[in-house]
């Protein structure tokens, strides 16, 4: 089942410029995860935020939680052309993860 | 980081043949293995989640005796489209937990099913 709704469903930039994608949901979570998920691929997890935690970092990933608007971001700083891919948020309550939509990320050279 | 291996990557069949799909976690122990669904350009659909030694808990709507999975072991999860039909192409993707994680998923890379 799917609560999350991601926005924007696709985005387009020229590499070096930050992408930033947001995911909203309706329940309330212990912790939110975002994925990333290659053409025909599996996903890889690329960081946890706990329902307590307001922003956390992972390298040019930030992540960031609102509880109270029920909404999360991904921020990619200095995009790559390997950072072309769909990411997804999930949340997790009571050990099941809820997906969202996903945003198709395209990083132009 | 954890790796799960699923196989195979690609599978083309005829109608009415049954398909297996192994998903295999290599360095760490699933306590909890998730068989997903995914259509083109869409997000990922539970369809069964299993725990090893006990019997998978299907989501709704997804058929028990179409899509048999078995976790026999901590480090195996199979699943098998029985008399699969063109309907049934789709890419299936598992993923395994490890008790203690955080419900961190780590995934296979996915088998594209084709049906005939």
């Amino acid at each position: 089942s799917q609560q999350g709704e991601e926005d924007p469903q696709a985005l387009s930039i020229q590499e070096g410029e930050n992408a930033t994608m947001n995911c909203s949901y309706k329940t309330s979570i212990n912790n939110l995860q975002w994925y990333r998920q290659n053409s025909g691929r599996g996903l890889v997890h690329l960081i946890l935020i706990r329902s307590n935690e307001r922003e956390k970092h992972s390298g040019r990933l930030r992540v960031t939680l609102d509880t109270s608007k029920k909404s999360s971001s991904l921020l990619i700083t200095a995009s790559r052309a390997a950072d072309t891919a769909s990411y997804f948020c999930a949340t997790d309550l009571n050990y099941q993860l809820i997906w969202g939509a996903g945003t198709k990320l395209i990083i132009k050279p | 980081g954890a790796v799960v291996s699923q196989h195979p990557s690609r599978v083309i069949c005829k109608s009415g043949t049954s398909v297996k799909i192994e998903c295999r976690s290599l360095d760490f122990q699933a306590t909890t293995m998730f068989w997903y669904r995914q259509f083109p350009k869409q997000s990922l659909m539970l369809m069964a989640t299993s725990n090893e030694g006990s019997k998978a808990t299907y989501e709704q709507g997804v058929e028990k005796d179409k899509f048999l999975i078995n976790h026999a072991s901590l480090t195996l999860s199979t699943l098998t489209v029985t008399s699969a039909h063109p309907e049934d192409s789709s890419f299936y993707i598992c993923s395994a937990s490890e008790q203690g994680s955080k419900n961190i998923q780590y995934f296979g890379a996915g088998t594209r099913l084709s049906v005939l």
